[in-house]
């Protein structure tokens, strides 16, 4: 089974910062990352997908890399603003599955 | 384009009861999957329908049942309700005949036992 660690599980930084969130996995075999973010009380909603044939996606101000012999991946955000506040969530999907296995999250605070 | 839907927004039962819980699959998607989320938890994996049949499974109890409808919209039915059942249930749907497709969550229906 797809194993997903996210690090850290909270962070805060100041308004403007550029920022990484880290997630490792440990299976290599893997079809697809996506991230997602979620806010407080609500569902998910996708960021970025990243195919196992890529390396990154970009949208907006979020990068996202994929390096699949490392078993990492990370999400970039630039210019951080204070309605990126939420929890971010990574997601894998094995090549031999149906579900997405998501680490804890991290939680981001922006503060102004 | 519609979003994926669930109902009810909250719902709250006691020990033994059965709940059901209902999702809308986002226009032309036909891939329905269920996820559970524990408060402070990453959600888990409770099943996968497609064309009406289930196709994948996680590790949760076969009291955990579900249903997919010919218009795509699925149904999450939990039977003999435990104090632990108590999550947050995200309907998630996806084209099929493209897997590199993001999955697409509704807001999820908050689930408490007493």
């Amino acid at each position: 089974k797809q194993e997903v660690t996210q690090i850290p599980a909270a962070l805060s930084v100041p308004e403007g910062e550029n920022l990484v969130l880290n997630c490792s996995f440990t299976d290599s075999a893997i079809y697809n990352l996506q991230w997602f973010r979620q806010d407080p009380g609500k569902g998910l909603t996708s960021l970025l997908l990243i195919q196992s044939s890529q390396r990154e996606q970009t949208s907006g101000r979020l990068n996202a890399s994929l390096d699949k012999s490392s078993g990492r991946s990370t999400l970039y955000i630039a210019a951080s603003q204070p309605g990126d506040s939420a929890t971010y969530l990574c997601a894998g999907k094995s090549n031999s599955g149906y579900a997405l296995n998501f680490g804890k999250g991290t939680s981001l605070l922006v503060t102004p | 384009e519609t979003g994926v839907t669930q109902s009810p927004t909250h719902l709250i039962k006691t020990r033994g009861q059965q709940v059901t819980l209902r999702c809308s699959s986002q226009s032309g998607h036909n891939t329905v999957s269920w996820y559970q989320q524990a408060l402070g938890q990453g959600p888990q994996f409770i099943f996968q329908y497609y064309r009406e049949e289930e196709n994948g499974r996680g590790n949760f109890p076969p009291r955990f049942s579900g249903l997919q409808f010919p218009n795509y919209s699925s149904e999450l039915n939990v039977n003999a309700l435990e104090l632990d059942d108590s999550a947050l249930y995200l309907c998630a749907s996806s084209p099929a005949e493209t897997g590199n497709q993001p999955q697409h969550f509704g807001d999820g229906t908050r689930l408490s036992i007493l």
